[in-house]
């Protein structure tokens, strides 16, 4: 079965950094792309990052770029999110992704649960 | 960056109707490449459509979409008390970032 179990959510202070991590099973990683994708209190999906298959390139947000860092490990089956100088709007639930395809973040086709980012002081 | 307006933003429904759902982008989307989520309370999206209109694996036939160049459609017949939800449109195949419309809500009248 195919699974996306994210982790590294909480409570941080504006300014602050956190790590995301995204574990995924059932599936030959490297082969696809992944992507991040968070859905602030009350409101609609907002697309943040996506890496290729190999992690030779890396895709972002407007709203993040320069701050947060998408990365994976293929020998682990696991995606990252690092997240720096966070604000307040980026509290949101995170979810982690997997793409249909193994190059550019196009069709999400599986899900993780999502893990809930709150920044305030 | 290609930009969705989905309407309506709420449809109030019975069980056994039918909805149709409607997604418009802000320039034409390359070769149809159009995909619908499902996102039901406290859970993280489902993958219904791409291609504009072939169902994911799992899917039922209940849920139909087409459209192509701005206009596109997602349609669900005879509604179930599980398609009770919000439902979001995202094209892909042109530059990123990827973008959502900005979701459509079936609920129960």
């Amino acid at each position: 079965e195919v699974q996306l179990l994210e982790s590294g959510g909480g409570l941080v202070q504006p300014g602050g950094s956190l790590r995301l991590s995204c574990a995924a099973s059932g599936f030959i990683f490297s082969s696809y792309a992944m992507s991040w994708v968070r859905q602030a209190p009350g409101k609609g999906l907002e697309w943040v990052s996506g890496i290729t298959g190999s992690g030779g390139d890396t895709y972002y947000a407007d709203s993040v770029k320069g701050r947060f860092t998408i990365s994976r490990d293929n020998s682990k089956n696991t995606l990252y999110l690092q997240m720096n100088s966070l604000r307040a709007e980026d509290t949101a639930v995170y979810y982690c992704a997997k793409d249909q395809v193994v190059l550019v973040p196009e069709i999400m086709d599986v899900w993780g649960t999502g893990t809930p980012v709150t920044v305030s002081s | 960056e290609i930009v969705l307006t989905q309407s309506p933003g709420t449809l109030s429904l019975s069980p056994g109707e039918s909805a149709t759902l409607s997604c418009r982008a802000s320039q034409s989307v390359r070769s149809r490449y159009l995909a619908w989520y499902q996102q039901k309370p406290g859970q993280a999206p489902r993958l219904l459509i791409y291609g504009a209109s072939s169902r994911a694996t799992g899917i039922p036939d209940r849920f139909s979409g087409s459209g192509s160049g701005t206009d596109f459609t997602l349609t669900i017949s005879r509604l179930e008390p599980e398609d009770f939800a919000v439902y979001y449109c995202q094209p892909y195949g042109s530059s990123l970032p990827l973008t959502f419309g900005g979701g459509s809500k079936v609920e129960i009248k």
